[in-house]
């Protein structure tokens, strides 16, 4: 089955650039999104089609895609971005399947 | 603005059915473009995706549930729903149903969930 593999943890300092990784194999071949989760609440889509940011979602959220990784960067982050963050894509023999999550701790 | 609505009963007993229903306002679920899905998080854990049903009725699963999953939809309540037979305490976990989207494109196949609805909590339990 595929999988997709996730830091369980990143650290980023306030203003700084925080980088979430997610690796598949040929994982730029598939389409990825990114959905953030905040403590007692619902995921929601920050990023979808490897790139594309859904409207309401800040500009400082961005995406990429290519080899075996995609990459969710959040440029000047905030306090408000401390949450989970899971990657999501579609594979022929699994159908949809989640990465294991990262934490992102805004220090 | 689409709103999602999941309802059911919050304790289930073990070897039985977890039945939950999805309340789409805002939005029709007969819409040709998208399908409807539940996805479920472990207290503590990640989120794994159960199926999804579309607007014709057709539906798919994830392998490692289809056996005891099922989803079904009514059209005249814009409601979709989720059975789930012979549950045991692995099946504690927040249900949340979403609406997904697949887009084919020229080189790859597109797929997310937006929005979701707030979850509903299901403990299996004696």
């Amino acid at each position: 089955s595929y999988e997709l593999t996730q830091p369980p943890s990143v650290s980023v300092s306030p203003g700084q650039t925080a980088s979430i990784s997610c690796s598949g194999d040929r994982l730029g071949d598939k389409c990825v999104s990114w959905y953030q989760q905040k403590p007692g609440q619902s995921p929601v889509m920050v990023i979808y089609q490897d790139i594309k940011r859904p409207s309401g979602i800040p500009e400082r959220f961005s995406g990429s895609n290519s080899g075996n990784t995609a990459t969710l960067t959040i440029s000047g982050t905030q306090a408000m971005d401390e949450a989970d963050y899971f990657c999501q894509a579609w594979d022929s023999s699994t159908y949809v399947v989640f990465g294991g999550g990262t934490r992102l701790t805004v220090l | 603005q689409l709103q999602l609505q999941e309802s059911g009963p919050g304790l289930v007993k073990p070897s039985e059915t977890l039945s939950l229903s999805c309340t789409v306002s805002g939005g029709s679920i007969s819409s040709s473009s998208y399908y409807w899905g539940w996805i479920r998080q472990p207290p503590g854990k990640g989120l794994e995706w159960i199926g999804s049903i579309y607007y014709s009725g057709s539906t798919y699963f994830n392998p490692s549930l289809a056996s005891r999953a099922t989803i079904s939809k009514d059209t005249s309540k814009n409601q979709f729903s989720l059975k789930l037979t012979s549950v045991t305490a692995a099946d504690t976990a927040m249900y949340y149903c979403a609406r997904n989207t697949i887009v084919v494109s020229s080189t790859k196949l597109n797929n997310w969930f937006d929005p979701w609805g707030q979850g509903t909590l299901v403990t299996v339990s004696s």
